[in-house]
């Protein structure tokens, strides 16, 4: 099982360029979420999916938009590039069962990005 | 905020030594978990803990939880150069959000 795939690895834009960083699991997770890690701030959620046509708001969902078609693939699409933007994003997914408990998460590799 | 602090946040020991990590929060949980980071990689899930229970072990690590207390600590005994990562605790507190701490860098020298 290759998990969690997460393209590309790293990527620079402008600012107001737009991008779509690719997600995708094979483990037939319902539970699929972006997060973003910068500098001693630890990870934060940005948005979350529990199912297909599912998807919910986290903590800084400003400037993102996901959807989820399918159970294996929720891509993140950046809008408009902010260097405020410049991150290490996390893709991640579970075994989600239900109700509000996480359970553990499976984490991609990551995408590196600059914004310029 | 509901993210979880570790202390310290950074930790230096000789290989063979025992490493301990804290973590406290400040609301109620389902449960806790802890992952390692290696550098430039993604996080790896080491052990949940549910709020139900007060200690659990995998391996050569040893993880409790004082709900009384908010508070959480992760024990890596005999560590190994091959354990130097930054460890996260992550709190559920429901809604489907899990909330990561700023993590406790760990070196171990050989």
């Amino acid at each position: 099982n290759a998990g969690v795939t997460q393209t590309p690895k790293f990527q620079v834009l402008k600012t107001g360029q737009s991008m779509t960083l690719q997600c995708a699991q094979d483990m037939n997770h319902e539970y699929m979420s972006w997060y973003r890690q910068d500098p001693g701030m630890g990870l934060r959620l940005i948005h979350y999916s529990v199912g297909a046509g599912i998807t919910d708001q986290g903590e800084v969902p400003n400037g993102y938009n996901v959807s989820r078609s399918t159970t294996e693939d929720f891509p993140l699409r950046l809008l408009s590039a902010a260097p405020s933007q410049t991150s290490v994003y996390f893709c991640a997914s579970s075994a989600w069962t239900g109700g509000d408990t996480n359970e553990k998460l499976f984490f991609g590799s990551g995408t590196q990005l600059s914004v310029l | 905020s509901q993210q979880g602090e570790e202390d310290p946040q950074a930790l230096s020991i000789q290989e063979g030594e025992n490493a301990t990590m804290n973590c406290s929060y400040k609301t109620s949980i389902n449960n806790l978990q802890w992952y390692r980071q290696n550098s430039g990689r993604g996080l790896v899930h080491l052990i949940l803990i549910r709020s139900n229970e007060r200690e659990k072990h995998s391996g050569r690590l040893r993880v409790t939880l004082d709900t009384s207390k908010k508070s959480s600590s992760l024990l890596i005994t005999a560590s190994r150069a091959a354990d130097t990562a930054s460890y996260f605790c992550a709190t559920d507190g429901g809604a489907n959000n899990l909330f990561f701490g700023t993590g406790t860098r760990l070196t171990v020298i050989p």
